[in-house]
This record gives structure tokens, C-alpha cells and sequence, in this order.
């Protein structure tokens, strides 16, 4: 079974400039999540979605960060205008279920650096 | 809001067992979490433990809660090289669409 894709795996850009990261989840998965991990620390959950619809995008910086999940399979984050505190791992997850105990599968991540 | 702590950093000998130790601070917790990241790679699930548990053991891996006293520890035995990673504690509630709250991580070094 292919596990959680994303790219690019790393991306140095910028302040003020934009960036997209894209993940293709686990097939057949429903759930999607979105995490920023800052050096250092636990990964952060930036948003959830459920197929197609979002569930929770309450820690999303709503006026630089935006995502969707158009067909309910894969996703892009976006980060316009990106800034220095930016800099971070940003993991996308995958789950069948979003509800109740359901197992995340975790892909490797793209490293961004933010200059 | 919830809160997972974990120490940073734990140094072991090949050989030798490995206890990393988590508090969280929600009382309706009711799945926690064990999961490994390995340098440049995503989170794995290890192992998790449903709140009315007090323990679980898995292979070399023994998972105690304290739901009193909101501790959870991790022990790995007979802890191997290709175990250095850096293990998070995680906790999520029950109910609806559940989100996951990560601990600071606790980086695991073995010394050959």
C-alpha cells in the first residue's frame, strides 16, 4: 500500500514571496490533516478536512494560509505572503476516519525555509 | 487548552531500557499516543492506550498511564541503535472529529 506523497520535500524561498505544497493521501482515506512543525516542537494541526469539506481550521492563519481538497483526494497548502516564522516542516496526515480512534499515516514532509 | 510536555532529550546504552515520560493537562483525554519520527522522515504510530487502561505492552515496547496524576511513559526494552529517534506523546478526546495534540517530542539517543 503507498503510503502519504508530498512535494516537494524541500523549498527555500523568500519573505513576502508565495509557496504550495501538495499531498496525495493514502487511498481510500478519508480524513486529511495539514501540521506545522516547528523545530523543535510537536507537530501543530493547521487544518482538517472530511472528503472535501473542512472539520476544523481553528490554528490556520487564515490571512496568509489557505488550503483545499477540491475532489475530496489530494491537497494543497498555500502560503501567500510567506513569512520568516514560516520557516517549519509542514506534514500532511491521512486517516479512513476523522472520528473516534482512527490511526494517522504521515507523510516525510516538505521543509520549507523561509529567507 | 491542552498541554503535552515531554523532556527533551534521553541518552541510553545499547542494550540497556529507555522510559520517556509525558504529562497532559485534559481530563477528557481519552486516546494517548506514542508515535516516532526518524530524522527527515513523518510520524509513525508506535503504540496507543485507550484512557481505562493502565498499561499495555507491545513486543519491547510498555505503556504505562497514571490517568490521576495524567502521566503516560514509554518504555522500550532491550533499546537497539535503530531505535535513536524522536518520540512524541499525543493525546486526543473522544467524540466527533478528533484532533490529535502533540507533545515537544523527546529525542532518544543509543550509545553503542
Amino acid at each position: 500500500e503507498a503510503g502519504v506523497a508530498q512535494s516537494p520535500r524541500y523549498k527555500i524561498i523568500e519573505k513576502r514571496q508565495s509557496v504550495a505544497f501538495w499531498c496525495n493521501p493514502i487511498s481510500g482515506h478519508a480524513t486529511l490533516y495539514w501540521y506545522q512543525q516547528i523545530l523543535g516542537q510537536g507537530p501543530k494541526l493547521l487544518i482538517q478536512f472530511q472528503n472535501n469539506g473542512v472539520v476544523d481550521d481553528s490554528q490556520l492563519p487564515k490571512d496568509r494560509f489557505s488550503a483545499e481538497r477540491l475532489k475530496g483526494v489530494d491537497s494543497t497548502l498555500k502560503i501567500q505572503p510567506a513569512k520568516l516564522e514560516d520557516s517549519a516542516v509542514y506534514l500532511c496526515a491521512s486517516s479512513l476516519s476523522g472520528s473516534s480512534y482512527n490511526e494517522q499515516f504521515f507523510g516525510p514532509g516538505t521543509r520549507l525555509t523561509v529567507l | 487548552g491542552e498541554d503535552v510536555e515531554q523532556s527533551l532529550f534521553l541518552s541510553v546504552r545499547e542494550g540497556d531500557s529507555s522510559v520517556i515520560n509525558c504529562t497532559y493537562t485534559d481530563s477528557s483525554s481519552t486516546y494517548l499516543y506514542w508515535y516516532k519520527q526518524e530524522p527527515g522522515a513523518g510520524l509513525q504510530l508506535l503504540t496507543y492506550i485507550f484512557s481505562n487502561m493502565d498499561m499495555k505492552q507491545d513486543q519491547r515496547l510498555t505503556v504505562l498511564l497514571n490517568k490521576k496524576d495524567k502521566h503516560l511513559s514509554l518504555r522500550i526494552a532491550d533499546t537497539q541503535t535503530g531505535d535513536s529517534a524522536i518520540y512524541f506523546c499525543a493525546e486526543s478526546a473522544s467524540g466527533g472529529y478528533q484532533k490529535v495534540t502533540f507533545g515537544t517530542g523527546t529525542k532518544l539517543q543509543v550509545i553503542p
